[in-house]
């Protein structure tokens, strides 16, 4: 089955510009969650939907967003970019979180 | 918020070696999973094994095992007969059976495997 499918792979913006980020779950999972991974803080997480509903979020500003479709598929919003906000962007999917998650490749967000 | 350590930022081994990677957390729980995750160079994160706390019984993942320490919230990794394919950024992560499907990662140790 195909796996977590996440768009664009990378991606260049300046600084003060806002960008949306896909991310398609495995087929029948619910649970999308993101996380921001950087080499100095790791992996951090921004916060999960379920059917639609944001379930959990994590300590990020109100410039990051997120929404969850009918069909599972999420995206995420930041706006107002900073460079410190470039990051690789990752997003896991799960049918319930005992088992893990099952990750995408990530979003390389680059801020200049 | 709980918290995860990994105190190994590198470790290398030969391969057809063992090696074993350290992690240990913080809670107040009693009812939680424990993973370790995989990231090679292609950034995608693999699971490589998870544990329920509430088994005293150590999971094993073909040549993957981990060592279970409830009492002392500790949660190794040993690879076994190390291949070359091994050689990633690993995880150690952290996720509460009572608050939300949000998990608590380490810092990672990156391991190098030595042809």
């Amino acid at each position: 089955k195909a796996g977590v499918t996440q768009t664009p792979r990378y991606l260049i913006k300046t600084r003060g510009q806002q960008v949306t980020l896909s991310c398609s779950p495995i087929s029948g999972h619910r649970s999308v969650s993101w996380y921001q991974q950087t080499p100095g803080q790791g992996l951090q997480f921004l916060f999960e939907y379920f059917s639609e509903t944001q379930r959990n979020k994590g300590n990020f500003p109100g410039r990051f967003s997120g929404r969850q479709f009918s069909n599972s598929r999420s995206e995420m919003n930041v706006s107002t970019l900073e460079l410190g906000d470039s990051a690789l962007y990752l997003c896991a999917s799960s049918l319930s979180g005992n088992f893990g998650y099952t990750f995408g490749s990530g979003t390389r967000l680059t801020v200049v | 918020a709980q918290t995860v350590t990994q105190s190994q930022p590198e470790m290398s081994v030969q391969e057809a070696e063992t090696v074993t990677l350290s992690c240990t957390y913080d809670t107040s729980e009693s009812d939680y999973y424990l993973f370790w995750y995989k990231q090679p160079p292609s950034r995608q994160m693999i699971l490589v094994i998870r544990q329920e706390a509430y088994k005293q019984q150590n999971a094993t993942e073909n040549r993957f095992s981990v060592n279970f320490q409830k009492a002392a919230k500790s949660f190794s990794l040993k690879i076994s007969d190390s291949q070359l394919g091994d050689a990633a950024m690993y995880f150690c992560a952290y996720r509460s059976a009572n608050t939300g499907n949000q998990f608590y990662f380490g810092t990672g140790t990156s391991l190098t495997v030595i042809p």
